[in-house]
């Protein structure tokens, strides 16, 4: 079967840096894709990754070994506004989005 | 409009009654999804459309119907309403052609089945 797993929940605090790891197991690679969503909002597109290696973006990072199944979203000074959810989806031979439950952010001052 | 709207915004129903969710982009896509939002799980795929005048079955399309009659809308019916169906519904389109696939979201439907 396919499968995305990460974390649940993950605290950190203002100002820090944090690491958001995902794992896959799919049926097919096409890429693999790190959203935020916050509370009661949809989510929006961070980063996509579909070579191994690291892809930064600001204070956004994402690193992808395709050999591993692994991914991590690297978050640089974190500010209150970065607490959220942050998913991870692996697009499959289907090109269609297979999706972790997603991990939540707490950032505390 | 600007991206993708959904309507309603939120809307409570009772069981067994009929509701169809509205999904309109301007963003000339080709690809339009249906997800539904549960808490503790990630969303998961209803139904698909590549283009228009096609559609296809996601992970949990069962109770639900689709039809994709031009480019820009997507519209999703339950036909009879059960309370396992009270979710958090997103409509996305995506350019297929180009590009790496990202999906865009709609704001949501905040659908509660009684």
């Amino acid at each position: 079967g396919q499968n995305i797993d990460q974390p649940t929940e993950m605290t950190a605090t203002e100002g820090a840096i944090v690491q958001i790891n995902c794992t896959y197991q799919t049926s097919g690679f096409n890429g693999l894709f790190w959203y935020q969503q916050h509370a009661g909002e949809a989510p929006t597109f961070l980063s996509y990754n579909v070579l191994d290696g690291l892809e930064e973006k600001g204070r956004f990072s994402s690193f992808l070994s395709r050999s591993k199944g692994y991914s991590y979203l690297l978050l640089k000074e974190l500010q209150m506004k970065d607490s959220a959810s942050y998913l991870c989806a692996v697009m499959d031979s289907n090109y269609q989005l297979i999706w972790g439950a997603g991990t939540k952010l707490i950032i505390k001052p | 409009i600007a991206g993708i709207t959904q309507a309603p915004t939120s809307q409570i129903l009772a069981a067994g009654r009929r509701m169809t969710l509205r999904c309109t982009q301007d963003m000339r896509h080709n690809a339009m999804y249906w997800y539904r939002q549960d808490l503790g799980l990630g969303l998961r795929l209803i139904h698909y459309s590549n283009t228009a005048g096609t559609t296809g079955k996601g992970e949990v399309p069962d109770g639900y119907s689709v039809s994709r009659a031009n480019t820009d809308d997507f519209p999703l019916t339950l036909a009879s309403a059960v309370p396992s169906q009270t979710s958090v519904y997103f409509c996305a389109s995506s350019d297929l052609a180009g590009g790496n696939n990202e999906q865009f979201f709609g704001p949501g439907t905040r659908l509660t089945v009684l």
